[in-house]
């Protein structure tokens, strides 16, 4: 079974620049997840959807930060314009849960970025 | 005061060693996550349980609903082993849940 793909695996940009990662979840997985770890510490939750619909982005920085899921496949997580702070792995992780039910999550290798 | 707390916070051992690494939690949860994340790798689900024990090769994970707190053991520790552990907990929140993280063990398995 393919996993959860991520693209790039590294990312190096200077402040104020645009940044874009992508990421394919597992075939058939309605909910899918884009998390932020900084270093040293565990994931934060930057946006959920279920199919092509967001169910909670209230930790997501609105004002430099979108994400979509158009198709309610694929995804893509966008920075404009980017801060020093933003330096961290943006992790992908679907699974098959669409309700309260929990599912195993599946995560992706990660996008590790470095803004300078 | 984190709704997830994990000790240690990092564990050195030798090789062969029994492992535990514990998580406490203060909301209500419908499910708990143990990860495993690896220097420069992703995120890999080890466990995902709601009550009693789950085992898997050398790994084991039990949680206590009422104590609200959960472990993962390991047991003979290989130099592999070697990784962040994190204990994640899905939360009631609405239409769906939310899942919560703690700061993650930072293990080392010493040959």
């Amino acid at each position: 079974e393919a996993g959860v793909a991520q693209s790039p695996r590294y990312k190096i940009i200077e402040k104020r620049q645009s940044v874009a990662f992508w990421c394919n979840p597992i075939s058939g997985h309605a909910t899918l997840y884009w998390y932020q770890q900084i270093l040293g510490q565990g994931p934060k939750l930057l946006i959920q959807f279920q199919n092509n619909g967001v169910v909670d982005d209230s930790q997501l920085p609105k004002d430099r930060f979108s994400a979509e899921r158009l198709k309610g496949v694929d995804s893509t997580l966008k920075i404009q314009p980017a801060k020093l702070e933003d330096s961290a792995v943006y992790l992908c992780a679907s699974s098959l849960e669409t309700g309260k039910t929990a599912k195993k999550l599946f995560f992706g290798s990660g996008t590790q970025l470095s803004v300078l | 005061k984190n709704e997830v707390e994990q000790s240690p916070q990092n564990l050195t051992a030798q090789e062969g060693e029994f492992i535990t690494i514990n998580c406490s939690y203060s909301v209500g949860i419908s499910a708990l996550h143990w990860l495993q994340q690896h220097p420069g790798g992703g995120i890999v689900s080890l466990f995902m349980l709601s009550s009693g024990k789950k085992k898997h090769g050398r790994l084991i994970a039990t949680i206590n609903i009422q104590e609200k707190h959960s472990s993962l053991h390991i047991t003979a520790s290989h130099p592999r082993d070697s990784a962040v552990y994190i204990c994640a907990v899905k939360v009631y929140g609405g239409a769906t849940n939310k899942l919560i993280f703690g700061t993650g063990t930072l293990l080392a398995v010493q040959p």
